[in-house]
């Protein structure tokens, strides 16, 4: 596609229940990132991909937090068991190589909310 | 570890007029980049200027220019001729050899502009 994207935008759900948050990077990028923005606070780094592979697994919060991404394209970030606190807006960005000084471009993201 | 810091929680500026938004940063890496980047209400992450620490002229982008005071670790962006279109929040982010190219944000600064 001509940019990231992301879906659901938003995805309301009860606490207990488990998400998927799927992002679509532009074609042919091989890095692809996962972040979350909680309200009145800056965007906090989850996880990358270089390819399939997810090297560094640290940033994700807890171990309820997984990602996947298949054939080099689509990623899924799912959260098992919602908590409250996992409310936040979740965005995705890709680019074209893992590099300091490479362009990431970023999806709209999903706001999730937990109730 | 790298660290951004937005002193100014939110900005007010007159249609035209010029505003300077503040980040300062903190690291020990030689090389690195810094980024400003602007979230309109669509949340959609979009790139505005970009700097490499070892060069020692401003970027510039249009309306867009920076102030980089290396030995500071200051990194401030200005805004002239500021339109209706620029208000937003905007981040300011950095990024190094080491970070695999994952963006480490300040909180944010809103910007607000007034006709």
């Amino acid at each position: 596609g001509a940019g990231v994207s992301q879906s659901p935008s938003n995805k309301v759900t009860e606490k207990g229940k488990d998400v998927e948050l799927r992002c679509d990077p532009i074609s042919g990028h091989t890095a692809l990132y996962w972040y979350r923005q909680s309200l009145g606070q800056g965007l906090e780094f989850l996880i990358y991909f270089q390819g399939n592979s997810a090297p560094d697994k640290s940033g994700l919060p807890s171990d309820r937090f997984s990602a996947e991404r298949t054939g080099g394209s689509v990623s899924t970030l799912t959260i098992q068991r919602t908590q409250q606190e996992d409310s936040a807006v979740y965005l995705c960005a890709s680019s074209l190589y893992i590099g300091m000084n490479t362009e990431a471009f970023f999806g709209q993201g999903t706001r999730l909310t937990v109730v | 570890a790298q660290t951004v810091t937005q002193s100014q929680p939110e900005m007010s500026v007159q249609e035209a007029e010029t505003v300077t938004l503040s980040c300062t940063y903190d690291t020990s890496e030689s090389d690195y980049y810094l980024f400003w980047y602007k979230q309109p209400p669509s949340r959609q992450m979009i790139l505005v200027i970009r700097q490499e620490a070892y060069k020692q002229q401003n970027a510039t982008e249009n309306r867009f220019s920076v102030n980089f005071q290396k030995a500071a670790k200051s990194f401030s962006l200005k805004i002239s001729d500021s339109q209706l279109g620029d208000a937003a929040m905007y981040f300011c982010a950095s990024s190094y050899g080491g970070s695999q190219g994952n963006l480490i944000f300040g909180k944010g600064t809103k910007l607000s502009v007034k006709p």
